[in-house]
């Protein structure tokens, strides 16, 4: 079956400006993630999202951060104001578990680079 | 201090070598624990979950000791195919998960 799928793959932009990133999750998954992670680093985790509960916003690094998940499903980080430290590949994964303590699935990811 | 910690390697060894790696966790109340593999410019994928009573799976073995806060992975016979990262995980309080910055796995020829 499909697994998680993210777009774009990958976005060059403007300091400054803003950007959209889109996650499509396994089709069934309650749980989705966002994380980033910079060149040679690990993941930064950023933000969780469970069914219709209220998401686990405690890792976002500043108010210039948000997203949001429409029905349960498809879910867009948003970066206002992009700044040349936000460059990195974000990852978004989803899960089965209703615990949020199982396995993951990630998708490919997107290069966010600003100039 | 990290909540997770890896020693990031390199660890260059040639095929058919044992490798082992540590990775540390500061929150005692952390609940699961994964080992996750990621190839260069890849996505991460789930290599093995973390049992109190260690888990087994081919040539690879994880365990976790609670009392010394760390958990590890063994890797018997390396391949080739094995050079990647490998990612350490920990679920602490709520639904947070915990990423290591990774070890690094060079297998030769």
């Amino acid at each position: 079956g499909a697994g998680v799928s993210q777009s774009p793959s990958n976005k060059v932009t403007e300091k400054g400006k803003d950007v959209e990133l889109r996650c499509d999750p396994i089709s069934g998954h309650t749980a989705l993630y966002w994380y980033r992670q910079s060149l040679g680093q690990g993941l930064e985790f950023l933000i969780y999202f469970q069914g219709n509960s209220a998401p686990d916003k405690s890792g976002l690094p500043s108010d210039r951060f948000s997203a949001e998940r429409t029905g349960g499903s498809v879910s867009t980080l948003t970066i206002q104001r992009t700044q040349q430290e936000d460059s990195a590949v974000y990852l978004c994964a989803s899960s089965s578990s209703l615990s949020g303590l199982g396995e993951q699935f990630f998708g490919p990811g997107t290069r966010l680079t600003v100039l | 201090r990290k909540e997770v910690e890896q020693d990031p390697g390199p660890f260059n060894v040639p095929e058919g070598a044992t490798v082992a790696f540590n990775c540390t966790y500061s929150n005692s109340a952390s609940q699961s624990f994964f080992w996750y593999r990621q190839d260069c410019r890849k996505e991460p994928k789930l290599l093995m979950s973390v049992y109190s009573s260690g888990n087994e799976d081919g040539r690879f073995t994880a365990q976790l000791n609670r009392a010394s806060q760390y958990i590890s992975l063994l890797i018997r016979d390396s391949k080739l195919s094995d050079s990647a990262t490998y990612l350490c995980v920990g679920h602490t309080g709520g639904f947070k998960t915990i990423f290591g910055a990774g070890t690094r796995l060079f297998v030769k020829a």
